[in-house]
């Protein structure tokens, strides 16, 4: 069965700084692009950034171009998003999913508060 | 403003068939074959429950079913089941420089 499970998020100021990671298990996860989706209190989905299965192309929204940057490591089924500069519109939770276009399995989310 | 259009509510009542439409553009819906759709109940992750237009994931009852015309993407629920009250969002692949665009998500109540 498919596992991925988000941790590293909280309360930070603006300005401040959070690395998320999504730990998978239950499948070849370096077999798999994987990216991060985030939903902002009340509203929709939107793909923040994402990653390819082999490390050699990532994709930023442009929202948080120069300011987010994904990660993997293989070795250890584990993807990484860090948060730089953060702002309040980054308020949200942050879901890990598979896939880049189409997101085959979520893990439950880590909420990121800036205030 | 989301990239793709989704009515912000729809509903039916047990037993009755719904359909939720998403309208892109050609750059997006009309340009590839690569819609999906996800249901969120509240305080959950979403779940897959079309991909490619019209496929369904091992375990998605078959009452869900998708298709496509021009631009516009839809996802049918038939035999409505007071579990499939929930928020629906459809995305597209929308090529390399924007990858995946979200509809802003629809509001689904079973009367």
């Amino acid at each position: 069965e498919v596992h991925l499970v988000e941790s590293g998020g909280g309360l930070v100021q603006p300005g401040g700084s959070l690395r998320l990671s999504c730990a998978a298990s239950g499948f070849t996860f370096s077999s798999y692009a994987m990216s991060w989706v985030r939903q902002a209190p009340g509203k929709g989905l939107e793909l923040v950034s994402s990653i390819s299965h082999s490390d050699a192309g990532t994709y930023y929204a442009d929202s948080v171009k120069g300011r987010f940057t994904i990660s993997r490591d293989n070795s250890k089924n584990t993807v990484f998003l860090q948060l730089n500069s953060l702002r309040g519109d980054d308020t949200a939770v942050y879901y890990c999913a598979t896939g880049s276009y189409q997101f085959g399995n979520w893990g439950r989310g880590t909420l990121v508060s800036v205030s | 403003q989301s990239a793709l259009t989704q009515p912000p509510s729809a509903s039916g009542s047990p037993g009755q068939s719904v359909t939720i439409s998403c309208t892109g553009t050609s750059s997006d819906v009309g340009g590839y074959n690569r819609v999906s759709w996800y249901q969120q109940h509240p305080g959950k992750a979403p779940k897959l429950m079309i991909y490619e237009v019209s496929k369904r994931p091992s375990g998605v009852p078959d009452r869900f079913s998708g298709s496509k015309s021009g631009n516009t993407a839809s996802l049918t629920v038939s035999g409505l089941q007071a579990e499939d009250e929930a928020d629906y969002y459809c995305t597209s692949y929308a090529g390399s420089n924007n990858l995946a665009v979200f509809g802003g998500g629809t509001k689904l109540t079973v009367l």
